[in-house]
């Protein structure tokens, strides 16, 4: 069956520019995660929603990152006034429920210039 | 959060068999280990998961001491495409969100 999909795979944006990454996540699945992971580093969690809301975004850096999923199946991380910091490839998971096992998208790698 | 410890990297060569190992001295009774590995330029992948007894999948097997402060992950027969970091992580069986704390995890690299 398909996997996790995320589009686009890359993005390349200026420094203040609004970006938007999108997660498809295996149809069924609950729950939803992002990751952000940067250069040499392991993934770091983010955010998880529970359905449509979000159930922990204690992850979160600050208030320029939101993230959405509306109807919870497909979800949106929204990252405003975007920083060179903020490059790094952005990972979305789903599982069953937050106690399976999770199935990883292959990311997007977002370039701030 | 329970802390993991991994060698940064190790070596194998192709078609024996490797094993990675894990200390996590401070895990709590109701934590499990969990084991992701993620392939170059690709999202992590689910290898296996053990609380107390040995696991074995169709991937890998899961030896877990008996004090549980250190586990070992088994690939039985190293290939070329086994070429990955390797995480351990502690899963808190009582957790509400699903959150996986990753370290740096172990490279592995496949001679051939």
């Amino acid at each position: 069956g398909a996997g996790v999909s995320q589009t686009p795979s890359n993005k390349v944006t200026e420094k203040g520019k609004y970006v938007e990454l999108r997660c498809d996540p295996i149809s069924g699945h609950t729950a939803l995660y992002w990751y952000r992971q940067s250069l040499g580093q392991g993934p770091e969690f983010l955010i998880y929603f529970q359905g449509t809301g979000a159930a922990d975004d204690s992850g979160l850096p600050n208030d320029r990152f939101f993230a959405v999923r509306p109807e919870g199946s497909v979800s949106t991380l929204k990252i405003q006034r975007t920083e060179r910091g903020d490059s790094a490839v952005y990972l979305c998971a789903s599982s069953r429920g937050p106690l399976y096992e999770q199935y990883f998208g292959p990311g997007t790698r977002l370039t701030v210039t | 959060d329970a802390k993991t410890t991994q060698p940064n990297s190790m070596e194998s060569n192709e078609e024996e068999p490797v094993h990675l190992p894990c200390n996590h001295s401070t895990i709590s009774g109701t934590d499990y280990i969990h084991w992701y590995r993620q392939l170059p330029s690709q999202g992590p992948e689910y290898v296996i998961h053990g609380l107390t007894s040995n696991v074995n999948n169709r991937m890998a097997s899961l030896a877990i001491a008996e004090d549980r402060k250190s586990s070992t992950l088994i690939l039985h027969r190293a290939t070329l495409r086994d070429a990955a970091v390797y995480y351990c992580i502690l899963f808190p069986g009582s957790s509400n969100t699903g959150k996986l704390i990753f370290g740096q995890g172990t490279t592995l690299q496949v001679k051939p």
